[in-house]
């Protein structure tokens, strides 16, 4: 069975102290691992798609990584704006529904 | 652009009362998908359509629960009787299938309230 596990649950911060978020998963033909970032009271917002193993995307202070097991979301100096859950999912082979893990709630405190 | 656009974005009724929720994909997207966010369960697919069929409604968690797409423009998920079980917040999200890996957009969802 597909499955995704996120770690760690929650994460507090300080502005400026970089740290790693993991997912970790399990797929049969992965076709695609996507991050989200979801802020209250919103849906999720797209930000990155990772492909193959050895794939990296940057966007601003954040880098996803990718290997054949899990994946990595670096955040770099951190700010309060990147306060939010941060959330993983994956396309496995031959279907284009994601399974999602359930989240890390990240808060970077000034 | 419009991205998915959900209504109504609050709904609180009554145990036993029908609710119906609505989607609009964004223009041009072929798949569209419901999900519900729990604070327990996370966020769980209740069904998706491509082209206006759907092809897997293993998540719709019982019979009260239906979802209908009649246009590629326009989609409902309806819930007759509705239980205080169903609280949760309902997502709408579409991408464009065929086209690689496309990622999929949400709307802001519609917090349902079961009293």
């Amino acid at each position: 069975e597909d499955q995704v596990t996120q770690s760690p649950e929650a994460l507090r911060l300080q502005e400026g102290e970089s740290s790693s978020l993991n997912c970790s998963y399990t797929v049969s033909g992965l076709r695609g691992l996507f991050w989200y970032r979801q802020d209250p009271g919103k849906g999720p917002e797209f930000l990155f798609t990772l492909y193959s193993a050895g794939e990296e995307k940057e966007k601003e202070r954040l880098k996803a990584t990718l290997t054949k097991k899990e994946s990595f979301l670096h955040i770099t100096a951190p700010k309060p704006e990147d306060s939010a859950t941060y959330l993983c999912a994956v396309q496995g082979g031959g279907y284009n529904k994601l399974i999602f893990g359930a989240g890390t709630r990240l808060a970077v405190h000034p | 652009d419009a991205g998915v656009i959900q209504s109504p974005r609050h709904e609180v009724t009554e145990m036993g009362q029908e609710v119906t929720l609505r989607c609009k994909p964004i223009s041009g997207h072929n798949s569209l998908f419901w999900y519900r966010q729990t604070m327990m369960r996370g966020l769980e697919l209740l069904i998706y359509f491509n082209n206006n069929v759907p092809i897997d409604d293993s998540g719709m968690p019982e019979d009260r629960f239906s979802a209908k797409m009649p246009n590629a423009s326009f989609s409902t998920l309806k819930i007759q009787p509705s239980e205080p079980r169903d609280s949760a917040v309902y997502f709408c999200a579409s991408s464009s299938y065929g086209e690689g890996n496309q990622p999929q957009h949400f709307g802001d969802g519609t917090r349902l309230s079961i009293l």
